[in-house]
């Protein structure tokens, strides 16, 4: 089974600090993806990378980066939390292989609140 | 232009009882494929179902049934005899050679069964 763990169920931080959210899969995935979740909005993609140190931004980068220095971990980084980026966070990775008929497989994700 | 649109925002039924959740996709690519993923409490998005634009076959797994019509650009998902357990947000999901490795996903439907 394919495994994509989140380093966080639940996490709080403070406006202004630096976070980071990890995200684990244990399947050789190429691609991994970075997803924000809010209520009326659904699920919108704000970074993926295509495979290790490759990087796109998706319809929601401002306030973000990521980083992917291994395949299996694939990192989002807020530089300075701010208050309207309390969000779930989810995670996911897919193989680049059979294109766009492919299915994501998806992280418990991160609940982060900013304060 | 990609879009995925669930108009139901909020669904309730009583155990046992059948329901449907609409989905309606906009795509300028002639092959492309649909997805459905299931998001109990937990908050793991959890695969379901693909289906590719040259099969508009039904498709039937269990209580779970799939209605893909090209004409109508709809892929309805239709749970039978409803249970506890089904209770979750469901989204539906689309990609294609234009989109890349992205999907596009609806804001989802929640579903709620009553006991």
């Amino acid at each position: 089974d394919v495994k994509v763990t989140q380093s966080s169920r639940y996490l709080v931080k403070r406006t202004g600090e630096k976070v980071f959210l990890e995200c684990v899969q244990d399947m050789d995935h190429e691609n991994m993806f970075w997803y924000r979740q809010d209520p009326g909005l659904g699920l919108r993609l704000i970074y993926f990378s295509y495979d290790v140190k490759m990087k796109e931004k998706g319809d929601i980068p401002e306030g973000y980066s990521v980083s992917r220095e291994k395949k299996e971990r694939f990192s989002l980084i807020l530089e300075s939390a701010s208050t309207n980026q309390t969000s779930m966070y989810l995670c996911a990775s897919r193989y680049l292989a059979g294109g766009s008929r492919v299915e994501q497989f998806f992280g418990p994700g991160t609940r982060l609140t900013v304060l | 232009a990609q879009k995925v649109t669930q108009a139901q925002t909020e669904i309730s039924v009583v155990e046992k009882e059948d329901v449907t959740l609409d989905c309606v996709y906009e795509t300028r690519d002639t092959t492309y494929y649909l997805f459905w993923y299931k998001q109990p409490p937990s908050g793991e998005l959890v695969f379901l179902i693909r289906r590719n634009s040259f099969d508009e076959q039904n498709e039937i797994s269990g209580r779970y049934s799939w209605n893909f019509q090209k004409s109508t650009s709809s892929f309805n998902f239709t749970i039978t005899a409803s249970q506890v357990v089904d209770s979750a947000v469901y989204f539906c999901a689309l990609s294609g050679r234009s989109t890349g490795n992205q999907f596009y996903f609806g804001t989802g439907t929640s579903l709620t069964v009553i006991p």
